[in-house]
């Protein structure tokens, strides 16, 4: 079955970085776009970035614009987000998610407080 | 500008049914959504995709208990036979451009 489970969540102070994993399994990694998506305590859903199934194209939402890097490697089943000059309102719940044809998928979450 | 508009809350019996909605944002009526649901402390969980013509794709384990249709600029989730695990909140979300758009969820609490 599918799965999606990140890591690498933590406790940062503003200005810091961090970078966050998502690992995949049960499904064909490398044809699949894939997402980052946060949540901040007792908030709605926000799209962070989306990266193609080659890792061609790359999109941000305008408040990380810059700061975030969103990369994967296919040959690890693996996608990253990395997260620079964090600042307080980056605290959020940080979500992976599979994209394209056919359902949809969502990890677990890792939690990174600023 | 591409704007999914939820109702914030809603509210049915155990066991009745309820229909909620997302409008898509005027000049995208043609857009199909994606439905999720996101009960307390877990992580959102697909449900479907709802294309304008009101046909839909469930995700894996989503019971038949759920559908979805779509009228114009609006896409429903109807849920019948309310469990108390239903209570939940629930997000439709599009996509626009290599991004996605969320609407602003509706928490629904059954009664």
């Amino acid at each position: 079955q599918v799965q999606l489970v990140e890591s690498g969540g933590g406790v940062v102070q503003p200005g810091e970085s961090l970078r966050l994993s998502c690992t995949a399994s049960g499904f064909a990694f490398s044809d699949y776009g894939m997402n980052w998506v946060r949540q901040a305590p007792g908030k709605g859903l926000e799209w962070v970035a989306f990266i193609r199934n080659d890792g061609s194209n790359k999109y941000y939402t305008d408040s990380v614009q810059g700061r975030f890097t969103v990369s994967r490697d296919n040959s690890k089943k693996t996608l990253y987000l990395q997260m620079n000059s964090l600042r307080v309102e980056d605290t959020s719940i940080y979500y992976c998610a599979k994209d394209g044809l056919g359902p949809l998928y969502w990890g677990r979450g890792t939690l990174v407080t600023v | 500008q591409l704007v999914l508009t939820q109702s914030p809350s809603a509210s049915a019996s155990l066991g009745a049914s309820v229909k909620l909605t997302c409008t898509l944002s005027s000049g995208h009526s043609n857009y199909g959504i994606a439905w999720h649901q996101q009960r307390p402390e877990m992580g959102p969980r697909y449900l479907m995709k709802l294309n304008s013509d009101g046909s839909h794709t469930k995700g894996d384990g989503v019971p038949h208990r759920f559908s979805g249709s779509s009228s114009g600029a609006e896409r429903y989730l109807t849920i019948s036979s309310l469990q108390s695990d239903d209570e939940a909140d629930y997000y439709c979300q599009t996509w626009a451009a290599g991004t996605w758009v969320f609407g602003g969820g509706t928490k629904l609490t059954v009664l």
